[in-house]
């Protein structure tokens, strides 16, 4: 079974702190991606990557920015947090283009005071 | 316009009541695929059933049931004798690799 592993399942940090949640994947996906979730709007996009450091913008990259340094590992990033990414964040992966359904985290759930 | 389409925000039923969530989807793209994904209480995505554009069979899986139907752009799930650890919310979601996620149905099913 592929498994992808986000590092926390909650977060609180402060406002204007740099904040890293990490994905890990097991299964030699080539696609990962990053969304978050919010009650009314559903899973919007943030980014995806499609390969080592390569990276794509999605729906909602504005005060985010990710890496991907290993295939089995991608990073979401908040340069300066502010409280509006109060958010569920999820990561996901899938092996490559085609019809395979990604395959998801737990989520972690992040507070900004 | 692509845009995935779930106007059910909530629903209750009573256990044992069939219930049928309603997913309309826009795409620009001639092959997609349309996905169900389940979010229990605890959070993390479960995927269901996935479909091929080119396949309008329809599909029963248990207590579970898809109706896809490429003339009213709909991919619509039935819940058979509901039960209480149906409770989740439901997404449905179409793409290929990247997708389009609705905002999803929330289900209360109460004993």
């Amino acid at each position: 079974d592929v498994k992808v592993t986000q590092s926390s399942r909650y977060l609180v940090k402060r406002t204007g702190e740099k904040v890293f949640l990490e994905c890990v994947q097991d299964m030699d996906h080539e696609n990962m991606f990053w969304y978050r979730q919010d009650p009314g709007l559903g899973l919007r996009l943030i980014y995806f990557s499609y390969d080592v450091k390569m990276k794509e913008k999605g729906d909602i990259p504005e005060g985010y920015s990710v890496s991907r340094e290993k295939k089995e590992r991608f990073s979401l990033i908040l340069e300066s947090a502010s409280t509006n990414q109060t958010s569920m964040y999820l990561c996901a992966s899938v092996q490559s283009r085609g019809n395979q359904p990604q395959h998801f985290g737990d989520g972690t759930r992040l507070s900004i005071l | 316009a692509q845009k995935v389409t779930q106007a059910q925000t909530e629903i209750s039923v009573v256990e044992k009541e069939d219930v049928t969530l309603d997913c309309v989807y826009e795409t620009r793209d001639t092959t997609y695929y349309l996905f169900w994904y389940k979010q229990p209480p605890s959070g993390e995505l479960v995927f269901l059933i996935r479909r091929n554009s080119f396949d309008e069979q329809n599909e029963i899986s248990g207590r579970y049931s898809w109706n896809f139907q490429k003339s009213t752009s709909s991919f619509n799930f039935t819940i058979t004798a509901s039960q209480v650890v149906d409770s989740a919310v439901y997404f449905c979601a179409s793409g290929t690799y990247k997708y389009i996620f609705g905002t999803g149905t929330r289900l209360k099913v109460l004993a």
